[in-house]
Formats: structure tokens, sequence, C-alpha cells
């Protein structure tokens, strides 16, 4: 079955305490990103990549890492978390940034900062 | 201005009623058009493709107007399982890029 895997999918840590956030996907597909999505705002890209070893930032990039060291994995990483940052994430993929359309998501992981 | 903007609403409707949603977008270059349905506190997936002579899945019926640049999305004979939230995508041409809409919050109500 093709699908998108994240994990945690429910965490609520403390300022400061870093934490992975882990993504998977079985599509063998390019593209991965992740979004945050919060009431009011919708969803907002983080980080992009298009390929292995090749990631960008997307519009609300600050406070995040990711890596792309093999194309299935995409983890996004809070090396500092703050409150701000009490969000939903979704971890997305799909087959190819130009040519892919149709947008894989994962079931989503609640992130709450005390 | 946004680049991708929707009515977040709600809308609640009867059962059984037509209900439509609008979209506008902002970048004349976007190349493909979609709708997303989300349920509460999961994903989005994709409900449709939009393509420019307009399309029809089922009770769904979706329409581009590339002029006027916006799209949208016509439910007709609501059913209680429809009332979700409605995602308005915009790919961008030149990046592929995804935009998404707030969203459009829809409540059938028996």
């Amino acid at each position: 079955e093709a699908q998108v895997t994240q994990n945690p999918r429910y965490l609520i840590t403390v300022t400061g305490k870093k934490l992975t956030v882990t993504c998977s996907q079985n599509m063998n597909h390019e593209y991965m990103s992740w979004y945050r999505q919060d009431p009011g705002l919708g969803l907002r890209q983080i980080y992009y990549s298009m390929n292995v070893e090749v990631t960008d930032k997307g519009d609300v990039p600050e406070g995040y890492k990711v890596s792309r060291k093999e194309k299935r994995n995409f983890p996004l990483i809070l090396e500092s978390p703050s409150p701000n940052q009490t969000s939903l994430y979704f971890c997305a993929s799909r087959r190819a940034a130009l040519s892919g359309n149709t947008i894989y998501f994962g079931e989503g992981s609640w992130l709450t900062v005390v | 201005r946004k680049e991708v903007e929707q009515d977040p609403g709600p809308f609640n409707v009867p059962e059984g009623a037509t209900v439509a949603f609008n979209c506008t977008y902002s970048n004349s270059a976007s190349q493909s058009f979609f709708w997303y349905r989300q349920d509460c506190r999961k994903e989005p997936k994709l409900l449709m493709s939009v393509y420019s002579s307009g399309n029809e899945d089922g009770r769904f019926t979706a329409q581009l107007n590339r002029a006027s640049q916006y799209i949208s999305l016509l439910i007709r004979d609501s059913k209680l399982s429809d009332s979700a939230t409605y995602l308005c995508v915009v790919k961008a041409g030149n990046t592929g890029k995804l935009i998404f809409g707030q969203g459009t919050t829809l409540q059938v109500k028996p």
C-alpha cells in the first residue's frame, strides 16, 4: 500500500529539548516536503527536497532543519523547540516537482511545546 | 494579497442542498489546479483535479476560469459525509510548488 508514514503522531515536549519527527514514503517519490498547519493560516511549507541531498527552504523554515540522505526518508528536526512551533505537522511526497501532481500526505504529527 | 484565497466559511447547509465554493489565485502563470478534502484532524486527500474544460466526478463538478483566475467546486445533493474542509490547491508552473488555500469548511446538517 502506498503511504507516507510519520512519527511520532502526538508529542508534548519542553522548550529547548531537541526533537526529530521522522517521515518515510514507499512510493519512490523524488519530491518530499514538510508543512505545518495552524488555524486561520492554512498549510505552510517549511522545507522541501527535490531529491536525495537536495533540500531547500519553504515559506516558514526558521527553527527547523531537514536532511535527505536517502530517497525514502525526510526527517524534520527541531533543534531548540519553542512554544510558537506548537502545530500540526504534515510530511508529504509526490513523484517529482514539475511533473508530479498528486501529493500524498502522512497522517500528521501533533506537536505541543510547553 | 494571498496567492490563493478561499472563503473560510463555515458553510452550513441541509442535506440534499447544492453548495458552491470559489477560490481565487494571483499568479497567472499557475499551471495546475486541484481540490483536496481534509477531514477534522486528518491529512488532506485529493478530491479532484480541475481541468480547463471543467470536469465532473459524480456529485462534484470543478471549473476553472483562467481569465478571471478562479476555480470553483460545486457539490450537488449534499450528504452528511461531505462535511469537511475543502482546500483549493494551485501549482506554480515554473517551480512546481503547490500553494494551498486556507480551506473552506462545509457542515451538512440533517
